[in-house]
């Protein structure tokens, strides 16, 4: 069956450094999507991606964040300088069309030090 | 601004239980509403996807209604089993990109 894939599993990152998550969406997915979920709290949108261009952003995504689709496979987010309260889980999805199913990967568990 | 809630935040129950999950969210206008299951730890596995125009879906031991007008879905759970523990999320679409806004769970705990 067709699954959202994302590298690392877990990442140690010292503070101020810069992280580039990894995701492979399901192959014929035109949406893609990062959310995140802090220890404890609610998962969180970020931003979504359709077309190569972000069509929507929430108000945690700012300069320091960034997404690429480098390739016709990969889908990336970019922390350029990172703080201690970017721990969390990052998770990738993917849809096929808006207003569907999204189907989430396994998730990046990031740890700032 | 949406907010979701989920009721209650944590339930034990005995194995072969039928068991009902709340959802509630504060905007009817929305797209969509989704039900996740996720496992500690891990991520979020799709379980149901309820349309705007739908009342309800269903899949195997698992029935998801949705009532727009007052803002509100349940998920209902069959028979339920040990392997059926786990956090389940509902979220909810209310601009048609996905940008779904969840609640903060109900954690499931089905003893043998």
């Amino acid at each position: 069956e067709p699954e959202v894939t994302q590298t690392p599993s877990h990442q140690v990152t010292q503070m101020g450094q810069e992280v580039i998550l990894r995701c492979v969406p399901i192959s014929n997915h035109l949406y893609f999507y990062w959310y995140r979920q802090i220890l404890g709290q609610k998962v969180e949108f970020l931003v979504s991606f359709y077309n190569n261009e972000i069509s929507e952003k929430s108000e945690i995504f700012d300069d320091q964040f960034s997404v690429e689709r480098p390739d016709g496979s990969n889908f990336t987010l970019k922390i350029r300088s990172t703080k201690l309260e970017d721990s969390a889980m990052y998770f990738c999805a993917s849809s096929p069309i808006s207003n569907t199913e999204a189907f989430f990967g396994q998730g990046t568990r990031l740890t700032v030090v | 601004k949406q907010e979701v809630t989920q009721i209650p935040a944590a339930l034990s129950v005995p194995e072969g239980e039928n068991l009902v999950l709340n959802c509630s969210f504060t905007d009817s206008a929305i797209y969509n509403l989704q039900w996740f299951r996720q496992d500690p730890g891990k991520g979020l596995t799709s379980l149901l996807l309820i349309q705007s125009s739908q009342r309800e879906q269903t899949s195997g031991r698992l029935n998801a209604s949705l009532d727009k007008s007052s803002g509100r879905s349940t998920l209902y759970i069959a028979a339920s089993q040990p392997g059926d523990s786990a956090t389940y999320l509902c979220a909810v679409d209310s601009r048609g990109f996905q940008k779904l806004v969840f609640g903060t769970g109900t954690r499931l705990l089905v003893s043998p």
